[in-house]
């Protein structure tokens, strides 16, 4: 596989579930993102890590937990989500200074 | 503040017309300037970017983008639009020379392709 992976693609859940968003680049990239994505709105960068550690929150509430065991993989744990968290969310990696993002297709969340 | 504006919402464009997509910034630093394009359902995929030098930089799929520094513009233009170009239309802009640090996304441009 080449580029950005997420999984899973789409994915609802109540709001007591537990689940996880994968996303593993392929890259050989340094920095790893989350972002979410709304109707209407610009794009939310959610986390961001840099050599596996995290450099940025941003302001993401704690239902929302972030894990990068390594510089391939970028977890986003789920735990009681709300109904307004329904979006779609995005991975992306990029590499040294160039600051170019890479983004992988996404997983479209519904909360029930 | 920094800031991406994509002052139209939504295009619509004859097939085989030209296109130009505007984009306006307010950044503090030396930008970096990305184009994406999402087609339904589907991640960002980069379509160009410019870092410095030439202000014409060439894209994937025929695209193009013009860097004004005066008028803190960058829009994307292409000659001659194909009917697969519809899709949604991101601008952003970073920071030059750090890694790990956010993209400022605009709110993005509806393109829609008549026949």
């Amino acid at each position: 596989e080449t580029g950005v992976t997420q999984t899973p693609r789409h994915l609802v859940m109540g709001m007591t579930n537990k689940k996880s968003l994968k996303c593993e680049q392929h890259l050989g990239h340094n920095a790893m993102y989350w972002y979410k994505q709304s109707a209407k709105k610009p794009l939310e960068l959610m986390f961001v890590y840099s050599l596996e550690e995290r450099v940025e929150n941003n302001s993401v509430p704690s239902r929302f937990s972030p894990e990068c065991p390594n510089s391939s993989h970028l977890f986003l744990h789920l735990h009681t989500l709300q109904p307004e968290d329904s979006a779609l969310y995005l991975c992306a990696s990029s590499q040294g200074q160039s600051n170019t993002q890479y983004f992988g297709p996404g997983t479209r969340l519904t909360v029930l | 503040a920094q800031s991406v504006t994509q002052p139209d919402i939504h295009i619509t464009v004859s097939e085989g017309a030209s296109l130009e997509l505007r984009c306006n910034y307010s950044y503090g630093a030396t930008p970096y300037l990305f184009w994406y394009v999402q087609s339904p359902g589907q991640g960002l995929q980069l379509l160009l970017k410019y870092f410095s030098g030439d202000t014409l930089v060439q894209g994937i799929k025929g695209f193009e983008a013009e860097f004004k520094r005066s008028q803190s513009s960058f829009n994307l233009r292409k000659p001659s639009v194909h009917w697969s170009d519809a899709a949604e239309y991101f601008c952003a802009v970073g920071a030059q020379g750090q890694a790990g640090t956010a993209l400022i996304f605009g709110k993005g441009t509806t393109l829609s392709v008549s026949s």
